[in-house]
């Protein structure tokens, strides 16, 4: 168990539509980073947030967006959901933001676009 | 822009013989390196990490991975391969961006093991 929780585990909806990705981190962690791991295109980095504070921004589209509250727990919103935004979704948290943290990941959320 | 190689996107082994999984990296500094396993329906976890010292770094589950400069890669092994390493695993380097670092991600090398 990394400590890191994600919910929903499955999530199924139409295109066109709008969902939230809840993150908590493991505890005492400050760094919460979100993650997209599709078949095409494997893992990719899609944003980072430290302490609150968003730190940096890797391939994310313009319809999603996140956020890291005061309790550290962290969401990652999709909109104007497409056929091919179906992948799975990871959280990860980290102690600090550091080249050498390692990354502790969430078992993801399974996103079914129809 | 830094990149991670992963050679073979799938690799077979019969139980009980070698685990090889090739990763090369882009070099960079830190060269800083990390390898990641996942098995089905779970996440990644972390196999086991380079930052400085030995070369030769042992992790869990009876993997180890040798970092070489002079070849930029970090291959991962393990001597006798057992059924329950059949898995996803993942190759990784930190790279920089805006005052913090990102984990990237090779392709991923999934291993399957042959009874």
């Amino acid at each position: 168990d990394s400590g890191v929780t994600q919910t929903p585990k499955h999530l199924i909806t139409a295109t066109g539509q709008r969902v939230t990705l809840r993150c908590s981190p493991r505890s005492g962690d400050l760094s919460v980073y979100w993650y997209q791991q599709s078949l095409d295109q494997g893992l990719q980095f899609l944003i980072q947030y430290y302490n609150g504070e968003e730190r940096a921004k890797g391939n994310i589209l313009e319809r999603f967006s996140a956020q890291q509250f005061p309790d550290l727990h962290s969401e990652l919103n999709l909109s104007s959901l497409e056929l091919g935004d179906s992948a799975l979704y990871f959280c990860a948290s980290s102690g600090g933001a550091a080249a050498n943290s390692p990354l502790h990941f969430g078992n993801g959320t399974r996103l079914t676009v129809t | 822009a830094q990149s991670v190689t992963q050679l073979g996107s799938h690799v077979s082994v019969s139980e009980g013989a070698l685990v090889l999984l090739r990763c090369n990296y882009s070099s960079s500094v830190p060269p800083y390196l990390f390898w990641y396993v996942q098995y089905p329906n779970q996440g990644l976890q972390l196999l086991l990490k380079y930052t400085t010292g030995a070369t030769l770094v042992k992790g869990i589950n009876g993997f180890e991975a040798e970092f070489k400069k002079s070849e930029t890669s970090f291959h991962l092994t393990k001597p006798s391969a057992h059924m329950s390493d059949a898995a996803e695993y993942f190759c990784a380097q930190p790279h920089s961006g805006a005052g913090s670092y990102q984990l990237t991600f090779g392709k991923g090398t999934k291993l399957s093991v042959i009874p």
